[in-house]
C-alpha cells in the first residue's frame, strides 16, 4: 500500500485558507487520494477524493501534482469548525473483494480565532 | 442520504460480558467494516465485508466475531474482552465500484471494566 507523509500539526486564522500538504511518492497510476477528516469524538467524515485532475467541491478543493507524488488539501476559508484530524490516504487498488482504506497519523488542524 | 447508524453510542461491559455492536445503512451498499480506534491514535481496518461475506479479517482475536445478517446489518459480536480492548469501535460501507466513498458512522464507545 502506498504510504502518505503529512505535518503533524498546523494552525490556521479563522476566514483564511487552510492548505494541507501530503506527500505519496510511492503512488500508484490507479490508486486513488482520499481526504477524510475527524472531529474529536466523531466518525472520519469524507472530504474529497481524486485520481489526477483537481477537484473542488462544496468542502474543499484538492490540487494534485503532475507527477501525483504530493497533494493539498485546501479549505479556502477556515472557521473554528474546521479543527479536526485531517487525513490524507491513498486508497489501494481495488482487487476482489479487497477493498479498503487504511489511515495514516493525519495532520492536527487547529483553526484560531 | 449518506449515513450509517451505529448503536449503542456508549457501552461498558465487564469481561465475562457478551455484548454486540450494530451497524445499519440504507444505501444500497454492499462493503462493510469495522474500524478500531484508540484515543490519539488513527482508526485501524477490523473487517471487511463484500456482499454479505467476510473478505478481510485483519488478523483481529476471535474474541471480536463479526456477522453480517443482510446487506444492510452489520454486528460486532463481542466476548471476553479485555481492558485494552477499549477504544471507538466505527462501522463504515461503500457502494460498488473503485473509487466509491467509504462513509463512516459515529461509532461505539466500548469500555472494558
Amino acid at each position: 500500500d502506498a504510504k502518505t507523509t503529512q505535518p503533524t500539526s498546523m494552525d490556521c486564522a479563522e476566514g483564511r485558507a487552510a492548505n494541507l500538504p501530503c506527500n505519496h511518492s510511492t503512488i500508484s497510476g490507479n490508486e486513488y487520494v482520499y481526504w477524510y477528516r475527524q472531529i474529536h469524538s466523531q466518525g472520519p467524515q469524507y472530504i474529497i477524493h481524486g485520481l489526477k485532475n483537481n477537484e473542488t467541491n462544496e468542502m474543499a478543493s484538492l490540487i494534485i501534482t503532475e507527477d501525483r507524488k504530493s497533494s493539498t488539501l485546501i479549505l479556502p476559508h477556515a472557521t473554528l469548525r474546521d479543527t479536526a484530524v485531517y487525513y490524507c490516504i491513498v486508497r489501494p487498488p481495488l482487487t476482489y473483494n479487497t477493498d479498503k482504506l487504511i489511515f495514516g497519523t493525519g495532520t492536527r488542524l487547529q483553526v484560531f480565532p | 442520504d449518506t449515513e450509517v447508524t451505529q448503536t449503542p453510542k456508549h457501552l461498558v461491559m465487564g469481561m465475562t460480558n457478551k455484548k454486540s455492536l450494530k451497524c445499519e445503512q440504507h444505501m444500497g451498499h454492499r462493503a462493510m467494516y469495522w474500524y478500531k480506534q484508540k484515543a490519539k491514535k488513527p482508526p485501524e481496518l477490523m473487517f471487511v465485508y463484500s456482499y454479505e461475506k467476510l473478505s478481510i479479517n485483519e488478523s483481529v482475536p476471535s474474541r471480536f466475531s463479526p456477522e453480517c445478517p443482510n446487506s444492510s446489518l452489520l454486528n460486532l459480536h463481542l466476548h471476553a474482552l479485555q481492558p485494552e480492548d477499549s477504544a471507538l469501535y466505527l462501522c463504515a460501507s461503500s457502494g460498488e465500484g473503485f473509487g466509491n466513498t467509504i462513509y463512516f458512522g459515529e461509532g461505539s464507545w466500548l469500555t472494558v471494566v
